[in-house]
């Protein structure tokens, strides 16, 4: 069975500061990995994914997100917040053999102080 | 642009009332899915059909089914409206394994039942 527990249901820094979000996931199967981002009264849209390869996935708005195994962690981070970048944030995984069916996370609603 | 459009942003119903919750996509997906969205429970699959005519219970259909008759449309009907449906509903598509089951969301149906 596949599960995703996202670290702290709302995160708070400043503008500028570092972004971190953090995902844990457990998988019987290798995983493909996805975060995605939800702005105020719209529905979800993908951030980035880890599906082979590189470990270190790039996506956009600056954000990128680092798979590692051994940690069985995905944790999203972006350098420099801005403001723009306040939303609510969800982890998901899929187990890749064949089947389709997407667990998300609880959520993580970041807040961006001026 | 690939779009996922759903029939209303906001919708208040009467308990007892039969809901029609209607998602359409332009993107000749062969998946689709419906979640419900509660605060701190992020996303819970509902149902989801993996064909035309097709359809699989998700984690929560106690309440709902769903109708797909033709490939780009996805229906979610509550027979008999609770308050406690009251939640946020969001409609995704996907493609077979080849985009790594990326889904792309609706902006949602906000349903207050009274």
């Amino acid at each position: 069975a596949q599960s995703v527990t996202q670290l702290g249901s709302h995160v708070s820094v400043s503008e500028g500061a570092l972004v971190l979000l953090r995902c844990n996931y457990s998988s019987s199967v290798p995983p493909y990995l996805f975060w995605y981002v939800q702005y105020p009264n719209q529905g979800l849209q993908l951030l980035l994914k880890y599906t082979t390869g590189a470990t270190l996935v790039k996506g956009i708005n600056g954000f990128e997100a680092e798979f590692k195994k051994s940690e069985t962690s995905f944790h999203l981070t972006k350098p420099s917040a801005h403001m723009s970048d306040a939303a609510e944030y969800f982890c998901a995984v899929t187990g890749n053999t064949g089947g389709f069916k997407t667990i998300f996370g609880a959520g993580t609603r970041l807040f961006v102080k001026a | 642009d690939v779009k996922v459009t759903q029939s209303s942003r906001y919708l208040v119903k009467r308990t007892g009332e039969k809901v029609f919750l209607e998602c359409v996509q332009d993107m000749d997906h062969e998946n689709m899915f419906w979640y419900r969205q509660d605060p701190g429970l992020g996303l819970r699959l509902i149902y989801f059909s993996y064909d035309v005519k097709m359809k699989e219970k998700g984690d929560i259909p106690e309440g709902y089914s769903v109708s797909r008759e033709k490939k780009e449309r996805f229906s979610l009907i509550l027979e008999s409206a609770s308050t406690n449906q009251t939640s946020m509903y969001l409609c995704a598509s996907s493609s077979a394994p080849s985009s790594y089951y990326e889904q792309f969301f609706g902006p949602g149906t906000r349903l207050t039942v009274l």
